[in-house]
């Protein structure tokens, strides 16, 4: 069965700490990673998607890698405003609509 | 533009009640989503249309009817629904699989 399990599930940093969050999948054959913040009552908002070991993407203080088995969020000195949920997604087939959530990692930026 | 529009965004109902909520794209994209999503979980996909047409539902009660009425429009009829039903339902689009979401409708069944 096709899963992804995110940590930490909390993470409370200063601002200015940087850190990483964590997606680790067990699929049959990833099509795409997908990374999106998501903020309390709103509708997840997407960042980035990855599709291969290797890859790399960033958009302001936010990095996301990509290997055989795990993906990182890599945020560099952050901000109260990037205080949010954080959740990963995989799609394992081609041709497959369906992504597979993890269960999210709620981040807090202390002034 | 990546705007994805939900209304309403909030919306009290009772379990005897019928209603709808509405989702529109403007990005051109060929495949449209109704997700599920419970306070401190991940979205639960529902439905999803693919070229106007219906090509997965997920085992989701009939008290739920989604509708599609043409590429840019997409709605969920709702009926006698259960307090458990209440939930952000989310829609959400896309065209090379990166899902654009809406804002959602926070819905409450009394």
């Amino acid at each position: 069965e096709d899963q992804v399990t995110q940590s930490p599930e909390a993470l409370r940093l200063q601002e200015g700490e940087s850190s990483s969050l964590n997606c680790s999948y067990t699929v049959s054959g990833l099509r795409g990673l997908f990374w999106y913040r998501q903020d309390p009552g709103k509708g997840p908002e997407f960042l980035f998607t990855l599709y291969s070991a290797g890859e790399e993407k960033e958009k302001e203080r936010l990095k996301a890698t990509l290997t055989k088995k795990e993906s990182f969020l890599h945020i560099t000195a952050p901000k109260p405003e990037d205080s949010a949920t954080y959740l990963c997604a995989v799609r394992v087939n081609f041709g497959n609509e369906k992504l597979t959530f993890g269960t999210g990692t709620r981040l807090t930026i202390i002034p | 533009d990546t705007e994805v529009t939900q209304t309403p965004k909030h919306l009290v109902m009772g379990m005897t009640n019928k209603k709808s909520l509405k989702c529109e794209q403007h990005m051109g994209h060929r495949a449209m989503y109704w997700y599920k999503q419970k306070a401190k979980k991940p979205p639960e996909l529902m439905f999803v249309y693919s070229y106007e047409k219906l090509s997965i539902n997920e085992s989701v009660p009939s008290r739920f009817s989604p509708e599609c009425p043409n590429s840019s429009l997409l709605n969920l009829h709702l009926h006698a629904l259960q307090p458990e039903d209440s939930a952000l339902y989310l829609c959400a689009s896309s065209q090379d699989y990166s899902l654009f979401f809406g804002s959602g409708t926070q819905l409450s069944v009394l």
